[in-house]
């Protein structure tokens, strides 16, 4: 089946921690992206990517950062930075600039 | 100002009424306006696109777009309570291979049976 995945479903971090989340794709796109969503609110865009090794930033990308060393795989670390982690992070992907396609998500909690 | 700004709701119709969701962006440069679908605790699903001026029809859902009065609008027909959920609308802009979406805070939608 093609899809996204992301991995894992639920993580847990202590204060000071850094933790990786997983994306991967096998829709063959070209495009990847990053956002975070908090309760009652939209999508905001974190990183996103175009091709491989190489990534731009978005809008709330402080406290973030990204790898991209295959075309299937867009891994996300959040870092002891990032002050308020606690929220739901979405990965995306598309062929180019056609349509975003989300994969199931991340919910990462702080302890 | 928030760049795309979505009636806040919470919005309740019967089954079977016209649901009507509305949504304006404040970047005239906007090339491409989405519709996405989001059940509680689960990740936003796409049910439409229009990139022109006029509706744009697909089943039960239609989609207008007013570029000269920035908004964007989304009817639901018939509405059920399977389309009870959130609705996100999304303002792209494009760069390069890859296209930025701005994302309004949402609209919930209760479909009363």
């Amino acid at each position: 089946d093609g899809g996204i995945t992301q991995s894992p479903k639920y993580l847990f971090r202590k204060e000071g921690q850094n933790v990786t989340l997983s994306c991967e794709q096998n829709l063959n796109h070209d495009a990847m992206y990053w956002y975070r969503q908090d309760p009652g609110q939209g999508l905001r865009l974190i990183y996103y990517s175009q091709i491989v090794n190489d990534f731009q930033k978005g809008d709330i990308a402080e406290g973030y950062s990204v790898s991209r060393e295959k075309k299937e795989s867009f891994p996300l670390t959040v870092t002891s930075a990032q002050k308020n982690p606690t929220a739901f992070y979405l990965c995306a992907s598309s062929i180019r600039s056609a349509d975003q396609f989300f994969g199931p998500g991340t919910r990462l909690t702080v302890l | 100002q928030k760049e795309v700004e979505q009636n806040s709701g919470p919005l309740s119709v019967p089954e079977g009424a016209i649901a009507s969701l509305n949504c304006t962006y404040s970047d005239r440069g906007s090339q491409s306006f989405f519709w996405y679908r989001q059940y509680s605790g689960k990740s936003p699903e796409l049910i439409m696109f229009i990139y022109s001026n006029g509706d744009k029809e697909d089943g039960r859902f239609t989609a207008q777009l007013n570029k000269a009065s920035q908004y964007v609008s989304l009817l639901i027909r018939d509405s059920q309570p399977s389309d009870s959920a959130t609705y996100l609308c999304a303002v792209a802009r494009s760069s390069g291979s890859a296209r930025q979406l701005t994302f309004g805070s949402g609209t919930q939608l209760t479909v009363l049976p």
